[in-house]
């Protein structure tokens, strides 16, 4: 009974390249979430994702950021063009329903910036 | 918008001793959960307990306990008989039970809690 996969667990680009981190929600969970954790903070969310729809994305930076949950596959968070502020720990969460009682938590992605 | 802030960015205690780490959230709502997770060295992000804020009764999970003050918005973390293997961030988080706001937590900065043996 796997829980949520991310992966890559490190993934280090030069400025300017693309980020592409890999969700694979728990089995049977359907609703998945994207949360960022800069160096020394608490987790900030990005993104709500159910198959093939965003539900809420308030959470997302405006350019270069976006994310996807495909009918069959990982979700994906894509970051374009990266920068040196994009390094930070990125988390995926899945959860069984719309009001889930509590997510389960990936160990999430390591992004470094070079 | 709700806001979650913990206020001591480190904590130690002594080894079977017990610590308190502190939390306080400001909101407007009435109802919501609440959350305590674990952060070791791993990066893992572990739920240690949850709290409804319906509920009057402070949630317990075997030596992890809080307290929970809705009128005082606050929710701390008592951690009794403390292991080596507690020493971690510590986050506590929000997340509204509203049908709009119910997909996110709002987490603290943390508490790096470390063990004395």
């Amino acid at each position: 009974n796997a829980g949520v996969m991310q992966n890559p667990r490190h993934l280090v680009r030069r400025r300017g390249q693309e980020a592409r981190l890999r969700c694979s929600p728990m089995k049977g969970h359907s609703h998945v979430y994207w949360y960022r954790q800069l160096p020394e903070e608490g987790l900030k969310f990005m993104v709500y994702l159910q198959k093939e729809n965003i539900i809420d994305e308030s959470g997302m930076p405006k350019e270069r950021f976006s994310a996807e949950f495909p009918k069959e596959g990982p979700s994906i968070l894509r970051i374009q063009q990266v920068v040196r502020g994009d390094s930070a720990a990125y988390f995926c969460a899945s959860s069984p329903g719309r009001i889930g009682y509590g997510y389960t938590f990936g160990s999430g992605t390591r992004l470094t910036v070079v | 918008a709700q806001t979650v802030t913990q206020s001591q960015p480190e904590m130690s205690v002594q080894e079977a001793e017990t610590v308190t780490l502190s939390c306080t959230y400001d909101t407007s709502e009435s109802d919501y959960y609440l959350f305590w997770y674990k952060q070791p060295p791993s990066r893992q992000m572990i739920l240690v307990i949850r709290q409804e804020a319906y509920k009057q009764q402070n949630a317990t999970e075997n030596r992890f306990s809080v307290n929970f003050q809705k009128a005082a918005k606050s929710f701390s973390l008592k951690i009794s008989d403390s292991q080596l293997g507690d020493a971690a961030m510590y986050f506590c988080a929000y997340r509204s039970s509203s049908f709009q706001g119910a997909q996110k937590l709002v987490f603290g900065q943390g508490t790096r809690l470390t063990i004395n043996p």
